[in-house]
């Protein structure tokens, strides 16, 4: 079992749609990212959060330390934000020492 | 503000050459990685950077080596290039309090 679980691994949804992709991790963190990462592009970091909640424009980062789980929710979906969603835990000891572990991402395709 | 540069952003090699991947940040961070992206897999750390003159194996170092020029820049280089070495590779940078990472455009290399 992966240490870091991605669902689903692809999403289509249309354009102005309420889209949630789920992460969920077996071990114990200090921090949870999100990026994002568009097709034949660079990565971009989105969030990252350790404990409750996070607001961007239309993205919101959520994370339940008690059940190793967080949510990424895009509100009104737009093409624009079709890319590969990536959830990437940091466990051990907080610093550059630090393991940071992928999942293996969401592809979200968003049509008009 | 270029932030994290990486060259080149395509390479074939045949099997046995030898390139460097540099990469450059210009946002004053001690800590700097490579990553390599394979389909269906998380990005997996090949070697990290703490800080200038320090580097360390991840956790796929094998066939690789690295250098920390200085502050800015960290190179990759393979001595003999392999086909298991075609992957996409990305150089990264982190904000030594609030761990937010930076990536590089990626690097596309085919090893024939």
């Amino acid at each position: 079992k992966n240490e870091v679980e991605q669902s689903p691994q692809n999403l289509t949804a249309q354009e102005g749609e309420f889209i949630t992709i789920n992460c969920s991790y077996s071990v114990g963190i200090s921090a949870l990212h999100w990026l994002q990462q568009h097709p034949g592009g660079g990565i971009v970091s989105l969030f990252m959060l350790s404990s409750g909640k996070k607001k961007h424009g239309r993205l919101i980062a959520t994370i339940n330390i008690q059940e190793k789980h967080s949510s990424l929710h895009i509100t009104a979906s737009h093409p624009r934000d079709s890319a590969v969603y990536i959830c990437a835990v940091r466990s051990g000891v907080a610093g550059t020492a630090s393991k940071l572990t992928f999942g293996t991402g969401t592809r979200l395709q968003v049509t008009l | 503000n270029a932030g994290v540069t990486q060259t080149p952003k395509f390479q074939v090699l045949k099997t046995g050459q030898s390139m460097t991947l540099q990469c450059a940040q210009d946002m004053n961070h001690n800590s700097m990685y490579w990553y390599r992206q394979d389909p269906g897999m998380g990005l997996r750390l090949i070697y990290y950077s703490a800080s200038e003159g320090t580097t360390d194996k991840g956790e796929v170092p094998n066939g690789y080596n690295v250098s920390r020029l200085n502050k800015r820049e960290f190179s990759l280089r393979l001595e003999s290039a392999a086909p298991s070495q075609t992957s996409v590779y990305f150089c990264a940078s982190r904000i030594q309090g609030t761990g937010e990472l930076f990536f590089g455009e990626g690097s596309r290399l085919t090893v024939l």
